[in-house]
């Protein structure tokens, strides 16, 4: 079955880079129109759509904060890495990555990890 | 960018009842490409529609979607006490991908 789950850690400083990995399992990003999203939410806010990489590698980023996400992927290992720098208090969220394939949009959504900035 | 405007903000009713949620997109959403997706306190969120009106597996008959173009609802026909959470829709089909703010749907 589709599974995938987030790492990376709980606490970042102000000023720092965040990196974070979603590890999959249940189907393969090579699969022509697979693709790995990431989204976040503030705590008792709404969910915010970050980033996409697709099977052919193509990557679309929030237009709001681009200058500072990178999304990457490791094929083989099955993992999708976002890196967000510069993190600020505000970016304090639960960070969730999900499968999204072909006109279905996203169908499985990981469980998310916290990560909470502060000095 | 696509902005998604979902209303109301929240819904009382009780449980029986049909809840009728609202999502209107700031410009057209090419192929239809809009999903809604139910979240409960401390769950991942759960896909329930995609393309505005296909359920997703497993998803029961009582939820449905309608609309194009910039206009888009979902429809619960009779809420079950499982149904009380929070709903957003979510369009797929220009990035960057956008969400609305949530419509929550409270037990009256």
């Amino acid at each position: 079955q589709v599974t995938l789950r987030e790492s990376g850690p709980a606490l970042v400083k102000p000023t720092q880079t965040l990196t974070l990995t979603c590890t999959f399992s249940g189907f393969s990003l090579s699969t022509n129109g697979m693709c790995v999203s990431w989204i976040r939410q503030p705590p008792g806010k709404a969910l915010e759509w970050l980033a996409r990489i697709d099977w052919d590698d193509d990557k679309y980023y929030s237009t709001s904060l681009k200058t500072r996400l990178t999304i990457s992927k490791d094929t083989s290992k099955n993992q999708v890495v976002l890196t967000m720098t510069n993190m600020n208090p505000v970016d304090t969220a639960t960070y969730s990555c999900a499968r999204q394939y072909g006109s279905s949009g996203i169908d499985y959504w990981g469980q998310g990890t916290l990560v909470t900035v502060s000095s | 960018e696509i902005v998604l405007t979902q209303s109301p903000g929240t819904l009382s009713l009780s449980p029986g009842e049909r809840a009728t949620v609202s999502c209107r997109a700031s410009q057209s959403v090419r192929s239809n490409y809009l999903a809604w997706h139910q979240q409960k306190p401390g769950q991942a969120p759960r896909l329930l529609i995609y393309g505005a009106s296909s359920r997703a597996t497993g998803i029961p008959d009582r939820f449905s979607g309608s609309g194009s173009g910039t206009e888009f609802t979902l429809t619960i026909s009779r809420l079950e006490p499982e149904d009380f959470a929070v709903y957003y829709c979510h369009q797929y089909s220009t990035s960057p991908q956008t969400f609305g703010q949530g419509t929550k749907v409270e037990i009256k």
